[in-house]
């Protein structure tokens, strides 16, 4: 069976400092893989989202950059971060047959 | 561009009680639609997936409608219990693989 993972799990990070959150998928080949981010009392939004190695798309212009070095890796990071970077960071894969998203745990970021 | 709609955003119910979760969305040109729970938190867990060409899917006490030519779809959770207490999301899905999110229903499940 497919499993996800992130970490770390919980994150405190005075602004300016970089960033580095990792997930990882088990059990599939070849996925889809999304970034999201949910900040406190909003919705979810689309970060980033990779249909292969090295293949990133961006949805929105931030500090943000993702990689992907490797089929089942997937990267978020920066090089300083900004207050409004707080939040719940959710990672997620997809595949076939439906493309069924499947999410990860989560990071929940806070940025002092 | 696809705006996706979750009425209400907060719902309040005696245990036992069936209740129904709206979501609407306003182009119909959908790859799915997919239901999800999210408790306090932690991550999100899909609930129901519905492919386009589908009415429905159901899962235990889960039940969720989709009628694409309306933009209409709802979740129909059959005697309600504590743990059924969660955000409940709404997402469809465009041809690239991506997911457009409602804004979600608050459910509490009152003893």
């Amino acid at each position: 069976s497919q499993t996800i993972h992130q970490w770390p799990a919980t994150l405190v990070q005075p602004v300016g400092s970089p960033l580095s959150l990792e997930c990882t998928v088990e059990g599939t080949s070849n996925p889809n893989l999304y970034w999201y981010r949910q900040a406190a009392g909003r919705g979810l939004q689309l970060l980033f989202y990779s249909v292969g190695i090295g293949q990133i798309s961006s949805e929105v212009p931030q500090n943000l950059s993702a990689s992907r070095p490797q089929d089942r890796q997937f990267i978020l990071s920066s090089k300083k971060l900004l207050l409004s970077d707080s939040g719940f960071y959710l990672c997620a894969w997809a595949g076939d047959p439906s493309y069924e998203q499947y999410f990860g745990p989560g990071t929940r970021l806070t940025v002092t | 561009k696809q705006e996706v709609t979750q009425i209400p955003a907060a719902l309040s119910v005696p245990e036992g009680e069936n209740l129904v979760l709206n979501c609407s969305f306003t182009d119909s040109a959908i790859y799915n639609l997919q239901w999800f729970r999210q408790d306090p938190g932690k991550g999100l867990t899909s609930l129901l997936l519905i492919q386009s060409s589908q009415r429905e899917q159901t899962s235990g006490r889960l039940n969720a409608s989709l009628d694409k030519s309306s933009g209409r779809s709802t979740l129909y959770i059959a005697a309600s219990q504590p743990g059924d207490s969660a955000t409940y999301l709404c997402a469809v899905e465009n041809s690239n693989y991506q997911l457009i999110w409602g804004a979600g229903t608050k459910l509490i499940i009152k003893p």
